[in-house]
């Protein structure tokens, strides 16, 4: 079985710039997780997908940040305009039902860098 | 929000030590988990505690769920090189469906 994969790994963009990132979960996953790790500080929560609805949203930080799962299969991240604090490592994770005992699995991650 | 406090941010054993780190939130959780992150990788799960004093070992790691359901350890013992990397608890409070919130890290680094 394929894990979460995440694309690109990595991503230098100018401020101001617009940056896609994007998640492909396990298949038949039908929760999808957005999080992410600023300057070593903590991962935190970004949002939750059920299929394609957005069950929980409350961690996305401004609305330069647009998460879309168009079909419900993989989605998308895009920021626009990127700023300087949005510098960190975004992990996209997957679950087949909710809860961690529902193999709760992230991928790579996509380490971002706006200059 | 909620916050996890875990510490300490930075350790260092001898290969063959044994080490520890923790976890102490202000907020209860139902759920503690703890996290290994490999350079360029993503978090994998090691343990999952499900009840209040909860003692959960894996290998050679061994965790608990504080009884007062606010705080978790994890300890290493006889730590070989591939441990090295960022250990991460993290809770998951039953009423926010399965969002995480983890702790700031523990980078472990493991001495020949």
């Amino acid at each position: 079985e394929a894990g979460v994969t995440q694309f690109p790994s990595h991503s230098v963009i100018e401020k101001g710039q617009t940056v896609t990132l994007r998640c492909d979960p396990i298949s038949g996953h039908d929760n999808l997780y957005w999080y992410r790790r600023v300057m070593g500080k903590e991962i935190k929560f970004l949002l939750h997908f059920v299929k394609e609805s957005k069950q929980d949203e409350s961690g996305m930080p401004n609305n330069r940040f647009l998460a879309e799962r168009t079909g419900g299969t993989y989605s998308t991240l895009k920021v626009q305009p990127a700023e300087l604090e949005d510098s960190g490592v975004y992990f996209c994770a997957s679950s087949l039902h909710l809860g961690v005992n529902y193999g709760y699995t992230f991928g790579s991650g996509t380490r971002l860098t706006v200059v | 929000g909620q916050q996890l406090n875990q510490s300490p941010q930075s350790m260092f054993i001898q290969e063959g030590e044994d080490g520890s780190m923790n976890c102490t939130s202000s907020s209860i959780f139902n759920t503690w988990l703890w996290y290994k992150q490999d350079p360029g990788e993503g978090p994998v799960l090691l343990i999952a505690l499900y009840k209040a004093g909860e003692l959960t070992s894996n290998g050679r790691l061994t965790a608990q769920f504080g009884i007062t359901r606010k705080d978790s350890f994890l300890n290493i013992s006889a730590s070989i090189p591939s441990d090295v990397g960022i250990y991460f608890c993290a809770g998951q409070l039953g009423t926010s469906g399965s969002r995480l919130t983890f702790g700031e890290g523990t980078q472990l680094t493991v001495n020949p």
